[in-house]
């Protein structure tokens, strides 16, 4: 069974860092491109970084101030997150998949607060 | 990226069919075929319905299909079940690996 595991949510204040860990099992983890997809408080879905055999690539809001990176000795997904602000506040999903969002982990909440 | 458009809500009988409506651009759901559809129940993840506009993962219910026309996508449930009672949102794959969300559409099972 494929699945992911995040970690290393939590309060930070604005301005404040942060990185996110997601493991990936049940599934050969360097043949897959991985996301992680937010959702702000009963907000939808929207998709922050992807890592795959192209390159990294970044939504438009976080670019400059998250970087994605991968271990796949480890099976490891990471997010660090700079320079956060109050509207990064969400729930951050490890997901695997380029043209899709096959898998989902459970999610990790974020939250930026003086 | 804009989002794509849906529906904020859908309601249904148990027992009917509904459909939910994902209209986008012709640079994205009129020119990609790597449009998804995926369920989220309250405080839970997102579950994969629908993948490729019309194809179903493993384990969803054939009740769930998936159809394209021109630059609008649609997600119809038939046999409408308590369970379905949830959030469903639409996605399309565009170039420079941008993966393109719609709003979400709540459905309810009256």
């Amino acid at each position: 069974e494929e699945q992911l595991l995040e970690s290393g949510g939590g309060l930070v204040q604005p301005g404040g860092s942060l990185r996110l860990s997601c493991a990936a099992s049940g599934f050969t983890f360097s043949d897959y491109a991985m996301r992680w997809v937010r959702q702000a408080p009963g907000k939808g879905l929207d998709w922050v970084a992807v890592i795959g055999y192209s390159g990294t690539y970044y939504a438009d809001s976080v670019r400059g101030r998250f970087i994605i990176s991968r271990d796949n000795s480890n099976n490891m997904l990471y997010l660090q997150m700079n320079t956060l602000r109050v509207e990064d506040t969400a729930v951050y999903y490890c997901v695997k998949g380029l043209t899709l969002a096959s898998t989902w982990g459970q999610g990790i909440v974020v939250t930026v607060s003086p | 990226q804009s989002a794509l458009t849906q529906p904020a809500s859908v309601s249904g009988s148990p027992g009917q069919s509904i459909t939910i409506s994902c209209t986008g651009t012709s640079s994205d759901v009129g020119d990609s075929k790597y449009v998804s559809w995926y369920q989220q129940h309250p405080g839970k993840a997102p579950k994969l319905m629908i993948y490729e506009v019309t194809n179903r993962p493993s384990g969803v219910s054939n009740r769930f299909s998936g159809s394209k026309s021109g630059n609008a996508a649609s997600l119809t449930i038939s046999g409408l079940q308590a369970e379905d009672e949830a959030d469903y949102y639409c996605s399309s794959y565009t170039s420079s690996s941008n993966l393109v969300f719609g709003g979400g559409t709540k459905v309810t099972v009256l």
